[in-house]
């Protein structure tokens, strides 16, 4: 069946301008998370939905960080302002409920780049 | 509070030789344990799990991982290298009784195999 899928794949924007990246996840997951990869860095994560319910949001960076999820289903990740240090590639990941609740799937990925 | 590291950010080998990842994590509760595997350009991609049972897991391409409570460890071996091993390796760890924030990555080894 179909992956998780994000959208762009790449994004390339004005320091100041604001970016919306967005994340399909896999039909019937209920857990779906945004992590950001800096260049040659970990995965640092930003924020987990259950359903449409955002029971956590510590890893948002800042205020001009924020996202939703609509329908259980999409999520849009939207970074206003946009600075340089903002450059990463975004990704989206889901995971099904019950027993496999524990597994990421992983999308593709959107990389941002801020001039 | 949960925690990961990897030794070594870059590893290489030889074709056909030995392959050895090294993970260590901090845990107040009995994990679950997880590799996951990065190609250029790609999201993540899951290589094997451990949640309970069988201290010994296998995994896709070869590869498997021993969880060994007395040593805080989930080192990721392959008995030998192939060219298309070579990508970004991250150990995980999650509370099993929880998931979002409780969910981390260590910061990845990068994995080069030498002709």
């Amino acid at each position: 069946g179909a992956g998780v899928s994000q959208s762009p794949s790449n994004k390339v924007t004005e320091k100041g301008k604001d970016v919306e990246l967005r994340c399909d996840p896999i039909s019937g997951h209920t857990a779906l998370y945004w992590y950001r990869q800096s260049l040659g860095q970990g995965l640092e994560f930003l924020i987990y939905f259950q359903g449409n319910s955002a029971p956590d949001k510590s890893g948002l960076p800042s205020d001009r960080f924020s996202a939703e999820r609509t329908g259980g289903s999409v999520s849009t990740l939207t970074i206003q302002r946009t600075q340089q240090e903002d450059s990463a590639v975004y990704l989206c990941a889901s995971s099904p409920p019950g027993q496999g609740a524990h597994e990421q799937y992983f999308g593709p990925g959107t990389r941002l780049t801020v001039t | 509070a949960q925690s990961v590291t990897q030794l070594g950010s870059h590893v290489s080998v030889s074709e056909g030789a030995l392959v050895l990842l090294r993970c260590n994590y901090s845990s107040s509760v009995p994990p679950y344990l997880f590799w996951y595997v990065q190609y250029p350009n790609q999201g993540l991609q899951l290589l094997l799990k451990y949640t309970t049972g069988a201290t010994l897991v296998k995994g896709i391409n070869g590869f498997e991982a021993e969880f060994k409570k007395s040593e805080t460890s989930f080192h990721l071996t392959k008995p030998s290298a192939h060219m298309s091993d070579a990508a970004e390796y991250f150990c995980a760890v999650s509370d099993p009784g929880n998931y979002g924030q409780n969910f981390v990555f260590g910061p990845g080894t990068r994995l080069s195999v030498l002709p």
